[in-house]
């Protein structure tokens, strides 16, 4: 069975600095998709980014980047000139290709923003 | 945009109790997913379901689960004698597509607590 790792339960940093989540994940299969989820206070859950295991290059959306390291099975966020608005739980997901695609998740990364 | 949406937001109830929580998922997906998060942990597979019938699910759910689409619109989950461990948020998902790739967009969530 597949399983995630977020290694840091929390991290801050000051607003307008970049920060990196870390997730590493455990897996036999070779293609698969990785994804970060953001959890506001509200706890609702919301598309951050996502990375096919089969694609090399580094999926970023505006301020928002991963790390993708297939070998080392590591996948870690980047958040770049961070704002209040980012403060949130981070979630690390895996999803396999095969079956029903259920998304398996991390324990989190409580991430808060310093004025 | 469409969205995911789930009725109540917050659920009381008492041990013993049956519970419904209810989920609109987005009006063109096909794939529906219940996943739960106790307070502080990480959020759990429930149950997939497509073409009305139960297509994966974990060991959570066990006999005391069930889920249904009774129209077109609504898919439910229902809890038949909830246990005071049952308190969670339970989160409902929708996605187009079974492909690994395909985004899950998640409901706002519904409270449910067992007392």
């Amino acid at each position: 069975a597949q399983t995630v790792t977020q290694s840091q339960p929390e991290m801050s940093v000051q607003e307008a600095e970049t920060v990196t989540l870390s997730c590493t994940y455990d897996t036999s299969e070779s293609d698969y998709y990785l994804f970060w989820y953001k959890q506001p206070p509200s706890r609702q859950m919301i598309l951050v980014i996502r990375q096919e295991a089969y694609k090399q290059q580094n999926a970023t959306e505006n301020r928002f980047s991963v790390n993708f390291q297939k070998a080392a099975k590591s996948f870690s966020l980047k958040i770049s000139d961070s704002q209040l608005g980012d403060a949130a739980m981070y979630f690390c997901a895996y999803r396999s290709v095969r079956g029903a695609q259920k998304l398996v998740f991390g324990q989190g990364t409580r991430l808060t923003i310093n004025p | 945009e469409p969205e995911v949406t789930q009725t109540p937001s917050h659920q009381v109830t008492q041990m013993g109790q049956e519970v419904i929580l209810r989920c609109v998922p987005i009006s063109n997906h096909l794939y529906f997913y219940w996943y739960r998060q106790i307070l502080g942990q990480k959020v759990e597979f429930l149950v997939s379901f497509y073409n009305n019938e139960i297509s994966e699910k974990s060991e959570i759910f066990d006999d005391q689960f069930s889920v249904e689409r009774p129209d077109g619109s609504n898919f439910t989950l229902k809890i038949r004698s909830t246990k005071l461990e049952d308190s969670a948020m339970y989160f409902c998902a929708s996605s187009g597509q079974a492909s690994g790739g395909d985004t899950q967009y998640f409901g706002p969530g519904t409270r449910l607590t067992v007392l």
